[in-house]
């Protein structure tokens, strides 16, 4: 089984659809990651939790809504997105929330909005 | 704070020749620097990791970087060049003493894509 699992691989949603990204990786990690891949851009972080904590919100607008039930499971719910949201949304984990730790990820989302 | 400036966003080599992708980081203290590999419709692959031993690093799939700290550069290279190789590299920078929490987070660098020729 693969280290960090996300789904669905594909999405198509309309601008007013609510969806949801599922995360979940079998690596006893405690800290969880969302990115945003868009072409031409740098990755950029979204969230981050540590033990189910939301710790960092890198000032992602409110239509993005994380949760993270326990320590293996993060999701990214998506209500009322916009064009600019059609992207790859990616997860990844590391053992713990301290720097110099690599990050394990998964191989994404890739969001269509119409 | 951190950053990290890969030099090149597109490098094409042919298959048997040496492959150099370039990077240069600065950071406030000794940082750790990794290479990703990004393959099409894939999630990012670690391929190696510097964190403050030896300075030349051996990463999966014939890969090797050298941490510099005279030149700030962490450099991407393998002997020769095989046609799986092609797909985009990033490196990236963590700096150990940040005490914010954005501090303990990766920054990626834009990216270099990596073709291989025939």
């Amino acid at each position: 089984e693969t280290g960090v699992t996300q789904t669905p691989r594909h999405l198509v949603m309309g601008m007013t659809n609510k969806k949801s990204l599922k995360c979940e990786q079998h690596l006893g990690h405690n800290a969880m990651y969302w990115y945003k891949q868009s072409a031409k851009k740098p990755l950029e972080l979204m969230f981050v939790y540590s033990l189910e904590e939301r710790v960092e919100n890198n000032s992602v607008p409110s239509r993005f809504s994380p949760e993270c039930p326990n320590s293996s499971h993060l999701f990214l719910h998506l209500h009322t997105l916009q064009p600019e949201d059609s992207a790859l949304y990616l997860c990844a984990s590391s053992q713990a929330l301290v720097a110099g730790q690599p990050q394990h990820f998964g191989d994404g989302t890739r969001l269509s909005i119409l | 704070a951190q950053s990290v400036t890969q030099l090149d966003s597109h490098v094409s080599v042919s298959e048997g020749t040496p492959v150099l992708l370039r990077c240069n980081y600065s950071s406030s203290y000794s940082p750790s620097l990794f290479w990703y590999v990004q393959h099409p419709n894939k999630g990012l692959q670690l391929l190696l990791k510097y964190t403050s031993a030896a300075t030349l690093v051996k990463g999966i799939n014939g890969f090797e970087a050298e941490f510099k700290k005279s030149e700030t550069s962490f450099h991407l290279t393998k002997p020769s060049a095989h046609m799986s190789d092609a797909a985009e590299y990033f490196c990236v920078v963590s700096d150990p003493y940040g005490t914010s929490g954005s501090a303990r987070q990766l920054t990626f660098g834009s990216g270099t894509q990596l073709t291989v020729l025939p």
